[in-house]
């Protein structure tokens, strides 16, 4: 089974609204981190947010969010306010305290539409 | 800036050829991973070091191979290249492992197999 599955290959959203980027994952640890990281077509991998397993509240940074439900296995990820800057691949990934691979989802490529 | 660099940049050989790829992880990061990002697979995990033993291993062919050294630095060698080879290929590092560590990601080294 996949770890990470990422069902939205490419998705568009108009400037200054919001846009959320779904991410499922799959464990039995109960021990566990998701990350997200932004990937322009410039091709480095940016870190954007983390949120553990046992965090009791939903992981912010800036206009990033993650919208965790623990029950459902998913941490999808919220922008707010899109900017033309946020056009790019997203990937959603775990890390199980049990292993030492992060597990990387396939991607998600945002367009942002002025 | 991840703190995470990658030599060289950029790079074109020929098939056949043997290429030596460096990287220098964040200070005081003791982890490093190599990743390889092809446009039909996707990104792949490679193999992983901490603190110069090897921890996992992913899909690394065996033509490819990787250490870590004492100063904490990795190089990745790809020998015997074929044209399938070409792919962005990225280190990244972590202050350690298990489930909290976020992993950072170098710039990349773009590879492309003539």
């Amino acid at each position: 089974a996949q770890k990470i599955t990422q069902t939205q290959p490419g998705m568009f959203v108009q400037e200054k609204e919001a846009v959320t980027l779904d991410c499922t994952y799959d464990t039995s640890d109960p021990s566990y981190g998701l990350f997200w990281y932004k990937q322009p077509s410039s091709g480095e991998m940016i870190f954007l947010i983390y949120q553990g397993s046992y965090d009791q509240q939903n992981a912010t940074e800036g206009r990033y969010s993650l919208n965790f439900q623990k029950a459902r296995k998913s941490a999808n990820l919220v922008i707010s306010a899109s900017q033309l800057g946020d056009s790019a691949m997203y990937f959603c990934a775990m890390r199980e305290y049990t292993g030492n691979q992060f597990y990387f989802g396939t991607g998600t490529s945002l367009t942002v539409i002025p | 800036d991840s703190g995470v660099t990658q030599t060289p940049k950029h790079l074109i050989t020929a098939t056949g050829q043997r290429v030596t790829l460096r990287c220098s992880p964040r200070s005081g990061d003791l982890s490093v991973y190599w990743y390889q990002q092809s446009l039909d697979q996707g990104l792949q995990f490679l193999i992983q070091y901490y603190n110069g033993e090897e921890r996992a291993k992913g899909n690394i062919l065996e033509r490819f191979s990787a250490q870590q050294f004492p100063d904490l630095h990795s190089e990745l060698n790809l020998s015997s290249l074929e044209l399938g080879d070409s792919a962005l290929y990225f280190c990244a590092s972590s202050a350690n492992q298990g489930a909290g560590n976020t992993i950072y990601f170098g710039e990349g080294s773009w590879l492309t197999v003539v």
